[in-house]
């Protein structure tokens, strides 16, 4: 049992590029999760899905866009990225319970 | 603004000795609570959890005190094991069911063998 996957796990991008972080569940939560991990701070929340086609934004969703095709996935969106955006990112998913399920996370550096 | 706060970034305990990590909040809708554990390179994985009609939760090893009143919450570990060593991050959540966490800053055990 897989798990939360997410890749990829590092991640070097130069100003301005762009590229989507990879999210896939194998235990059919119906909610996701993208979190974002910046130095000495707590984890905040991006994005969020409560189930296929249906997404909403979290406390800090600018500079970034999600998608919810399928159960399984769900890939964040990294547009025209910016050195703010240096962090580390998780994904979770959940069945409608606080039984949170983390990805290893994947460390992004933009410079 | 952070409404979950972890203010010791780090805690040193002897091995078999009691381990107590603090969270306080700020916002007093918050009515379930959660402990996450994280070691390096991996995701945090769900620890103990304690709604907000209980004062106490014991799981094991680990236990979780409420203090309303005070917003204050505590996850007490005994004894302390050296595979404890991790970072232990806070949670509040507004509902039951609620689909977003807020996480405190995070408090860095080490526990010497």
């Amino acid at each position: 049992n897989a798990g939360v996957t997410q890749t990829p796990k590092f991640r070097i991008l130069k100003i301005g590029q762009s590229m989507t972080l990879q999210c896939t569940q194998d235990m059919n939560h119906n909610y996701m999760y993208w979190y974002r991990q910046d130095p000495g701070m707590g984890l905040k929340l991006i994005y969020y899905s409560v189930g296929a086609g249906i997404t909403d934004k979290g406390e800090v969703p600018n500079g970034y866009n999600v998608s919810r095709s399928t159960t399984e996935d769900f890939p964040l969106r990294l547009e025209l990225a910016a050195p703010s955006q240096t962090s580390v990112y998780f994904c979770a998913s959940s069945y409608e319970d606080y039984g949170y399920t983390f990805g290893s996370g994947t460390r992004l550096t933009v410079v | 603004d952070q409404q979950v706060k972890q203010n010791s970034p780090s805690l040193s305990v002897q091995e078999g000795r009691i381990s107590i990590l603090n969270c306080d909040y700020t916002n007093s809708m918050f009515d379930y609570f959660l402990w996450y554990k994280k070691y390096p390179a991996e995701g945090p994985t769900f620890l103990i959890s304690i709604s907000s009609i209980k004062d106490k939760n014991e799981d094991g090893r680990f236990t979780v005190f409420l203090n309303k009143s005070a917003k204050h919450l505590s996850l007490h570990i005994v004894p302390s094991q050296p595979g404890d060593s991790a970072v232990y991050f806070c949670a509040a959540s507004l509902q039951t069911g609620a689909n977003n966490l807020f996480f405190g800053t995070g408090t860095r055990l080490t526990v010497i063998p």
